[in-house]
């Protein structure tokens, strides 16, 4: 059982908008610790998707987005695409875990 | 261009050592905010966060996992290392290693997958 939850799936039509709470606490999230999502395609390894909340690297669709709301922070996936079918996981670090790094328990985007 | 390789036993015994090796390039571990992480991920599951080396030797440790983690850097070498003691079959899974910069992971080996058997 992570410290950060997720929904373990989400769907969406093509071209639909999709979004993934990723949900803390008040010694993760809700206390200032940056929040990182990754995409893992089907059989590879994860692939920074955004960081510090709402920064994409580069090479990422400016589809992608993600925002932050007190313990709680979303990724948001507009116009969807097939290939965007995947796992997603949120990570961030843990005051009361000595500030180790925690994943959220990812979720499934199926693209309908 | 950053790229982290892993590499270590495919098949461990229960209660043996694992050691894991993370051979890197395109980077220093000796520059300022890198760090080199290690994180597992179990068939069909979630992915979970193991440890951490800054370049400073600062380490954090998964603290479920800390009494059985211990996490080295060789930067002569560019190299970090992952020894997990007492492995049981519950560790089977693919382990990843990641480039880190301040505090996301940018860069990411191609997993190794390690199994455990009892």
């Amino acid at each position: 059982q992570s410290v950060l939850t997720q929904p373990p799936s989400v769907s969406g039509a093509p071209g639909q908008r999709v979004t993934i709470s990723c949900t803390g606490s008040s010694s993760n999230i809700g206390a200032g610790y940056d929040v990182n999502w990754y995409q893992q395609l089907p059989g590879t390894a994860p692939k920074l998707l955004i960081y510090d909340y709402n920064n994409r690297p580069s090479g990422v669709p400016d589809r992608f987005s993600g925002s932050k709301s007190g313990t709680s922070a979303s990724l948001a996936i507009t116009g969807l695409r097939a290939e965007d079918e995947a796992d997603y996981y949120c990570q961030s670090y843990d005051s009361s875990l000595s500030e180790s790094g925690v994943f959220g328990g990812g979720t499934k985007l199926t693209v309908l | 261009q950053i790229t982290l390789k892993e590499s270590g036993p495919t098949l461990v015994k229960a209660t043996q050592t694992l050691t894991l090796t993370c051979t890197f390039s395109g980077f220093s571990l000796n520059t300022s905010a890198v760090g080199v992480g290690w994180i597992r991920q179990p068939p069909g599951k979630a992915l979970e966060w193991l440890a951490i080396i800054y370049w400073d030797d600062d380490k954090r440790y998964s603290p479920s996992l800390k009494t059985r983690l211990t996490i080295t850097k060789d930067t002569s070498k560019n190299q970090v290392v992952l020894t997990m003691t007492n492995m049981d079959p519950v560790d089977t899974g693919t382990y990843y290693c990641a480039h880190t910069w301040m505090t996301y992971f940018d860069y990411w080996g191609q997993g190794t997958l390690v199994t455990v058997s009892s």
